[in-house]
């Protein structure tokens, strides 16, 4: 199956600093990709929709200014962390589709951020 | 998009069949239901879809009510790799590609000795 992949896998990083994750599909295309984030003990919630070549959407809520989104090519999106605190750690995850109608979504193995 | 309720775990033996059930009552017509899982600490893994038809392949089988109010993932011989959280996910395709999935709670299947 298609796979996408996400680096890096884990991070530690210090109070105030920034952090860049990224997200590539491997072996297809994809104009849109999505990044989720999830608490210990908690279900995915989805931050933001990135769309190749155009601004990210955010969901409700996701500061867009702190969670910047850049997808520069059909097969790579980053989020960058930006002045990451320690409410920041948390295990960071993309998924992305084919352009084929009905594919279905393939994640990353996510990313675990933790801010010291 | 559509609601969906799940019991928050279960167990099964090793072997024998997991069934997994899915409220989604409220379930647009355009929506298929997706089922994913969740081993700890990883990305999400796809199992199957199905929009109105059952639907099996090489991991499991997806029961769909005809009313499609609800419908039941069947992992017929669990293996202690199938423990994970598993999620039931009405979608509707974006245009142009895309699958924008809301995540509710899931069940946490126990596979045991």
């Amino acid at each position: 199956g298609a796979v996408v992949s996400q680096h890096p896998s884990w991070v530690i990083c210090k109070s105030g600093t920034s952090v860049k994750i990224e997200c590539r599909s491997l072996d297809f295309q994809a104009t849109t990709m999505f990044w989720y984030r999830q608490f210990p003990k908690q279900s995915l919630m989805l931050m933001a929709t990135s769309n190749e070549g155009s601004k990210a959407t955010y969901e409700q809520g996701v500061e867009k200014d702190k969670f910047l989104i850049n997808h520069a090519s059909l097969t790579l999106s980053t989020l960058t962390v930006t002045s990451a605190h320690p409410e920041d750690s948390s295990f960071y995850i993309c998924s992305a589709s084919s352009l084929d109608p009905g594919s279905e979504a393939f994640f990353g193995q996510g990313t675990r951020l933790t801010v010291v | 998009d559509a609601k969906t309720t799940q019991p928050p775990s279960m167990d099964c033996a090793e072997g024998r069949a997991a069934n997994l059930p899915c409220n989604h009552s409220t379930i647009s017509g355009n929506e298929y239901v997706y089922w994913y899982r969740q081993i700890h600490s990883q990305g999400p893994q796809y199992i199957i879809h199905g929009l109105k038809n059952n639907e099996t392949n090489e991991m499991a089988s997806l029961i769909i009510t005809e009313d499609r109010k609800s419908s039941t993932l069947i992992l017929p011989h669990a293996t202690l790799r199938d423990t994970a959280v598993y999620y039931c996910i009405p979608n509707r395709v974006l245009t142009g590609g895309g699958n924008k999935l809301t995540f509710g709670t899931g069940t946490q299947l126990k596979v045991e000795l």
